[in-house]
């Protein structure tokens, strides 16, 4: 099955510093790739995502980047501010299956 | 907007107790899921349920769980005798066109096995 790792699993940032997270897989068959933010006690949200015929997707301040034959993906967030302040999920699924999730990364923005 | 409601949002039992979580998944959408979140740990997949049947399962989901769409709206969960290591956030999701595309998750219902 698919196996998907994160990193870091921490991360802390000044207000206004951009934000790398990373993620590998394992499935080569995997196409679709969403990262969630999830706050404290709350539901994970969907904040962006890509598929496999992109290498790369911007939204504002986040953008998600893919390279399929190494098999990982990253997460940008620029400029970024206290509201920010989550933990991130990526993950992996193919076609028709179901999402498997990296173990998460939180992100502290200090003010 | 249309949103994933899920019943209780926290529900206490005993260990042996049978228990029964309950969501209602937008309505248009075909693909329902049920993942669970130990505290503190990753979203880890259960079950993804389509026409009416079983469309995938993880090796957590064994012999006592079981899920079921019982009318056209509620989609459920149930543990039928609950273990310690069973407490977690239990999360259902719901997308339109397969597991592929944005699932939406719901408020999730906190289940604590004493």
């Amino acid at each position: 099955g698919e196996n998907v790792e994160q990193h870091p699993s921490t991360l802390s940032v000044q207000e206004g510093d951009s934000a790398v997270i990373k993620c590998t897989y394992s499935d080569s068959a995997s196409n679709y790739f969403p990262w969630y933010k999830q706050e404290l006690g709350k539901r994970p949200q969907l904040i962006i995502d890509i598929r496999s015929n992109v290498g790369e997707k911007k939204d504002q301040r986040i953008a998600v980047t893919l390279n399929k034959t190494a098999k990982h993906f990253s997460l940008h967030i620029t400029e970024t501010q206290p509201e920010d302040s989550a933990v991130y999920f990526c993950a992996a699924c193919r076609r028709y299956s179901t999402l498997t999730f990296g173990k998460g990364t939180m992100l502290l923005v200090s003010p | 907007e249309p949103e994933v409601t899920q019943t209780p949002s926290h529900q206490v039992t005993q260990m042996g107790q049978e228990v029964i979580l309950r969501c209602v998944p937008i309505s248009n959408h075909l693909y329902f899921y049920w993942y669970r979140q130990i505290l503190g740990q990753k979203v880890e997949f259960l079950v993804s349920f389509y026409n009416n049947e079983i469309s995938e399962k993880s090796e957590i989901f064994d012999d006592q769980f079981s899920v079921e769409r019982p009318d056209g709206s509620n989609f459920t969960l149930k543990i039928r005798s609950t273990k310690l290591e069973d407490s977690a956030m239990y999360f259902c999701a719901s997308s339109d066109d397969g597991g592929d595309n944005e699932q939406f998750f719901g408020p999730g219902t906190r289940l604590t096995v004493l």
